[in-house]
């Protein structure tokens, strides 16, 4: 099954910094790739995702970069501020391909932005 | 339109007991996903239930199980309750089986 690896487990930034954090995945047929931001207490958020035929996909302060032959998908946070802080969540998964549309999720970046 | 919503919120119960949770989806969506999320191990799928049928099940014992209704809402139930099965207890829909999906609020169970 598909395995997906991200990183780092926490990232500390100062207020106006970039924040990236990264994800591999395993399987070449996974073709879409959902970002979530879930803060303390609530629930996951989609913040953005990318299917597998855009290479990158932005949206104000957030981006996303994708690398299919290196099956790797990272997030791009510019301009951080402290209301960025929460634990970020990749996922990959082979929606609208016939496979199982499950995702498969990392295991969680804990964002910390210090003012 | 509403989110995802998801009844109780928090729940206490002791080992050996069973417990049942509930998720309405988001109106029109026919899918429901349900996953398990602990500090340690992140987000695990459980299942997932489209059109009343069981469409997929992650690795999960059978004292996990659930059934979705014609109206889409969805329900969970663990038997027999291990401290192990504390968590919180998420469930996500989408439109249909390929789209993306949407996350209820959780709940939060606490085996004692």
């Amino acid at each position: 099954g598909e395995n997906v690896e991200q990183h780092p487990s926490t990232l500390s930034v100062q207020e106006g910094d970039s924040a990236v954090i990264k994800c591999t995945y395993s399987d070449s047929a996974s073709n879409y790739f959902p970002w979530y931001k879930q803060e303390l207490g609530k629930r996951p958020q989609l913040i953005i995702d990318i299917r597998s035929n855009v290479g990158e996909k932005k949206d104000q302060r957030i981006a996303v970069t994708l690398n299919k032959t290196a099956k790797h998908f990272s997030l791009h946070i510019t301009e951080t501020q402290p209301e960025d802080s929460a634990v970020y969540f990749c996922a990959a998964s082979k929606g609208r391909s016939g496979g199982s549309y499950i995702p498969t999720f990392g295991r969680g970046t804990s964002l910390i932005v210090h003012p | 339109k509403a989110g995802v919503t998801q009844t109780p919120r928090y729940l206490i119960k002791t080992r050996g007991q069973q417990v049942t949770l509930s998720c309405s989806p988001i109106s029109g969506h026919r899918s429901v996903s349900w996953y398990q999320q602990t500090p340690g191990q992140g987000l695990q799928f459980l299942f997932e239930y489209f059109s009343e049928t069981q469409r997929n099940k992650g690795n999960f014992p059978g004292r996990f199980s659930g059934r979705q209704f014609s109206n889409s809402r969805s329900e969970m139930n663990v038997s027999t309750l291990e401290l192990g099965d504390s968590a919180l207890y998420l469930c996500a829909s989408s439109l249909s089986r390929q789209e993306t999906q949407y996350f209820g609020p959780g709940t939060r169970l606490l085996v004692l």
